[in-house]
């Protein structure tokens, strides 16, 4: 079946470190990938996307490259925010098949 | 549009009474999903429906659980008769599945404590 594996967390950095989340994904077909991402106290909001390999999601100085080659969609930005620190949820779907989510990596950023 | 509205915010219930969540989709989309979220268990899916239909159940803790779409634009998640390990925070989202593929829009979620 469809799966999704993300680096655990949580992970603490300091105002604009570069941060890399690792997300693997195991998936029949050809999956459309996602992150999301959750703040405190608020749901799950849809923060990039790739639909086919090679493609770049990118939204809010946020990057993730879709590698067919590694099964992979990891989350990159060059420099964090305090205003960053929130949950990150990677996610993967396949045909007409139901959204299927990584587990969640907490990040925290301090001044 | 109003994104995906989700009521009440905030629900404190009493063990044994029975709590409705309410949600309202986008308008156009056709499948619609109900989750819960603790710390211990992460993200759930309960529930999911396409076109009005539950497609799949398998996700609904006991048969204290049910859910209804009775029309494209409403449904609810009941609970009855409700426990404490029934809070957790209920996201209900919506999707147009066989577009595109752009994901799920989820609600603000409903905060259930159950004393």
């Amino acid at each position: 079946g469809n799966s999704v594996t993300q680096m655990e967390g949580p992970v603490t950095l300091s105002e604009e470190a570069f941060l890399t989340i690792n997300c693997t994904y195991t998936a029949t077909g050809y999956p459309s990938l996602f992150w999301y991402v959750q703040y405190p106290g608020e749901g799950l909001q849809l923060l990039l996307k790739a639909t086919k390999a090679d493609d770049k999601g990118s939204n809010k100085g946020f990057e993730a490259t879709y590698r067919k080659e590694t099964t992979s969609f990891h989350l990159e930005k060059g420099s964090v925010q305090v205003s960053d620190s929130a949950v990150y949820f990677c996610a993967l779907i396949s045909g007409a098949q139901k959204l299927v989510f990584g587990q969640g990596t907490r990040l925290t950023i301090n001044p | 549009d109003a994104g995906v509205i989700q009521s009440p915010r905030h629900e404190v219930t009493e063990m044994g009474q029975e709590v409705t969540l309410r949600c309202k989709p986008i308008s156009g989309h056709n499948s619609l999903f109900w989750y819960r979220q603790t710390m211990m268990r992460g993200l759930e899916l309960l529930i999911y429906f396409n076109n009005n239909v539950p497609i799949d159940d398998s996700g609904m803790p006991e048969d204290r659980f049910s859910a209804k779409m009775p029309n494209a634009s409403f449904s609810t998640l009941k609970i009855q008769p409700s426990e404490p390990r029934d809070s957790a925070v209920y996201f209900c989202a919506s999707s147009l599945v066989g577009g595109n593929n752009y994901g799920y829009t989820f609600g603000s979620g409903t905060r259930l404590t159950v004393v």
